[in-house]
């Protein structure tokens, strides 16, 4: 069975810093999601990650791939408040296109 | 995300009733995937469509739970007799069903509440 694991769940973190989300998954995987949400909203789609060493960046977000430690990690650089919401990685294995989710990570963005 | 379309937005049930979510994919897509949030934690895969196919429903409870995609018009996902448990947002999203590297769209999810 397929688990998704992030860390941390919990962030608080002051603006201007830079700190990373990870997501670890247990199985291999064709590919990656990151989701942004907000609260009482949908989910944003930020990144799609297909390959062994894929970098995506977008403003102050970036993700990458890491297939073979079977690992993705979320970067924020420069946190500023409106990037505050719960953020989630999923996954989708080899011949199965349903989403797996990680259990989210809250970011929240103190001034 | 817009583009996927689901109604209603929230929707107030007693206990025993039925519920029934409706979602309309986005244009060009033929797959649809059903996603229930429980407060406060992630989405939880439940059911996954095609026109007039259910493909993987290995979400979904074994009761009371039912999903279909007819060939005309929306996706509906049905839950009969419902129970405060099922208080949820559930979310739909669809897919073009090509996998090279297609983004995944959600809806703005409906907001199930059972009083």
């Amino acid at each position: 069975e397929l688990k998704v694991e992030q860390n941390p769940l919990f962030l608080s973190m002051q603006e201007e810093k830079n700190y990373t989300i990870y997501c670890n998954y247990s199985t291999t995987s064709d590919r990656l999601y990151w989701y942004r949400q907000d609260p009482g909203k949908s989910l944003e789609s930020l990144f799609v990650l297909l390959s062994n060493g894929a970098v995506k960046q977008e403003g102050r977000l970036m993700a990458s791939l890491d297939t073979k430690a079977r690992l993705s990690t979320l970067h924020i650089t420069a946190a500023v408040h409106d990037l505050s919401a719960t953020y989630f990685c999923a996954v989708v294995l080899f011949g199965n296109e349903k989403l797996t989710f990680g259990t989210g990570t809250r970011l929240t963005i103190i001034p | 995300n817009a583009g996927v379309m689901q109604n209603p937005r929230h929707l107030v049930r007693r206990r025993g009733q039925e519920a029934r979510l409706r979602c309309s994919p986005m244009k060009g897509h033929s797959h649809v995937y059903w996603y229930r949030q429980l407060p406060e934690e992630g989405l939880k895969f439940m059911v996954y469509l095609q026109k007039e196919n259910i493909i993987d429903e290995s979400g979904m409870p074994k009761e009371r739970f039912s999903a279909e995609f007819p060939k005309e018009g929306p996706s509906i996902l049905r839950i009969q007799q419902v129970v405060r448990g099922d208080s949820a947002a559930y979310f739909c999203a669809s897919s073009p069903g090509d996998r090279a590297g297609n983004t995944i769209y959600f809806g703005e999810g409906s907001w199930l509440t059972v009083v």
